[in-house]
């Protein structure tokens, strides 16, 4: 079947520790994102990549970088992982039909803890 | 820029009765509108997606329906079931991304 994977499913780091989360997807969709869910709390997109073009939300912290090598894959790079950053880390992907309608298409997330 | 908020945040009803949960968007000019389930500790699994030129959508017990005019949009379960307890995300594009509410975390007792 078609779909968002997401790996590791939980993840444990150390305060400081750099750390990468792995996405990948079969649907062939040209856009993927990266959201940051707190507990009890809507997914906060970090940003974003139209194909290979590369979209940072404003307020995204330079600390959380992503990389998309090919259309398959998109990571999520946290440099120096705080207290702040454990969550859970969804990874979703739409495909643009150029009509304006995005339907989008999650993975199963990544819990991150930080300690 | 777009807001979305979900009313009531819980909500918790006897299995068996039927319900209406609310979304509400601040920026009418929407090409569509999608509503998730979120079990806990999970992703989110997609139920139905509303087109902007569409009233509603129908998937088994869900009707999800589109006022673009007021600016909301419902989702009612028929007949719920304990298995529906979980918390429902609506959410509206905004530009290349989507804008999401909070949620409504939906308890059914048996």
């Amino acid at each position: 079947d078609a779909m968002v994977i997401q790996n590791p499913r939980y993840q444990v780091t150390q305060f400081g520790k750099p750390v990468t989360l792995s996405c990948s997807q079969t649907l062939n969709h040209n856009v993927m994102y990266w959201y940051q869910q707190k507990s009890s709390q809507a997914p906060k997109l970090l940003f974003h990549y139209y194909d290979k073009d590369f979209n940072n939300e404003a307020d995204t912290p330079d600390n959380f970088q992503s990389r998309r090598p090919n259309t398959s894959f998109c990571f999520l790079d946290i440099r120096s992982p705080g207290l702040g950053d454990a969550a859970m880390y969804l990874c979703a992907t739409s495909r643009d039909l150029g009509t304006g309608v995005y339907e989008q298409y999650f993975g199963p997330g990544t819990r991150l803890t930080v300690t | 820029k777009q807001e979305v908020t979900q009313i009531p945040a819980a909500l918790s009803v006897p299995e068996g009765e039927n319900l209406v949960l609310n979304c509400s968007f601040t920026d009418s000019a929407i090409y569509n509108l999608q509503w998730f389930r979120q079990d806990p500790g999970k992703g989110l699994t997609s139920l139905l997606l509303i087109q902007s030129s569409q009233r509603e959508q129908t998937s088994g017990r869900l009707n999800a329906s589109l006022d673009k005019s007021s600016g909301r949009s419902t989702l009612y379960i028929a007949a719920s079931q304990p298995g529906d307890s979980a918390t429902y995300l609506c959410a509206v594009p905004n530009n290349n991304d989507m804008r999401f509410g909070a949620g409504t975390r939906l308890t059914v007792k048996p």
